[in-house]
């Protein structure tokens, strides 16, 4: 299995708080991804890096931002929370090999 | 933009018993690949496979790129292999991993 890790699993923030969901792999992976998926439906990509301060927008439009200052840490920042928001936040990181593994997921709560 | 396209939507299966689903790209894809995702939301990578045929154990998958699709069989299936699967590509100049809307398997003993 893939040591990618994200904290926290499950947070309720209230609405216009700032929260950060983390993300750690490591296994020396250069691109990694943050997917936000609402249950039972597909994943969408929300940001991309291709490595050490690379980012780029994924396909769905989001409000929030993403920073990648070392290889192995890839955190998503929304500065103001709305309910809007309460998802699942996925985190994943791509193999040389082309491998995508992904975190065991933030689920967020905005009330 | 690419589309991928996952059948069927909902499948319910009697313990024991095998399925196949599917995977069509309207384009050319890299990297197709195929994931589990549990009742807890975590997604498991179940096979990296670009083309041709894999096993894993009961679950086999297989490619045919020229064609633009991919299939996935589970057999003697069981309750555990309940959840969602959904298969993913990115297009040829982008390592943006487009996903499937998911084939949501129930299993029940």
């Amino acid at each position: 299995e893939a040591d990618i890790y994200q904290t926290p699993r499950y947070l309720v923030i209230g609405t216009g708080k700032k929260i950060t969901l983390e993300c750690s792999q490591t296994m020396g992976h250069d691109k990694m991804y943050w997917y936000q998926q609402d249950p039972g439906m597909e994943l969408h990509l929300i940001h991309y890096s291709y490595g050490v301060n690379s980012t780029e927008k994924g396909d769905l439009s989001s409000e929030s931002t993403v920073s990648r200052i070392r290889t192995e840490h890839f955190p998503l920042t929304l500065e103001s929370a709305r309910p809007s928001h309460t998802s699942q936040y996925l985190c994943a990181s791509r193999s040389s090999g082309n491998t995508i593994y992904f975190g065991e997921g933030s689920w967020l709560t905005v009330v | 933009g690419i589309q991928v396209e996952q059948s069927p939507p909902d499948l319910i299966l009697q313990e024991g018993a095998n399925s196949t689903l599917r995977c069509n790209f309207s384009d050319s894809v890299n990297n197709l690949q195929w994931f589990h995702q549990n009742p807890w939301g975590q997604l498991i990578n179940l096979f990296y496979i670009p083309s041709g045929t894999k096993q894993n154990g009961r679950l086999s998958a297989t490619t045919v790129a020229t064609e633009r699709y991919s299939l996935l069989y589970i057999s003697s299936s069981q309750t555990t292999d309940s959840g969602v699967y959904f298969c993913a590509g990115q297009m040829d100049s982008s390592y943006k991993l487009i996903f499937g809307s998911g084939t949501r398997l129930l299993v029940r003993p």
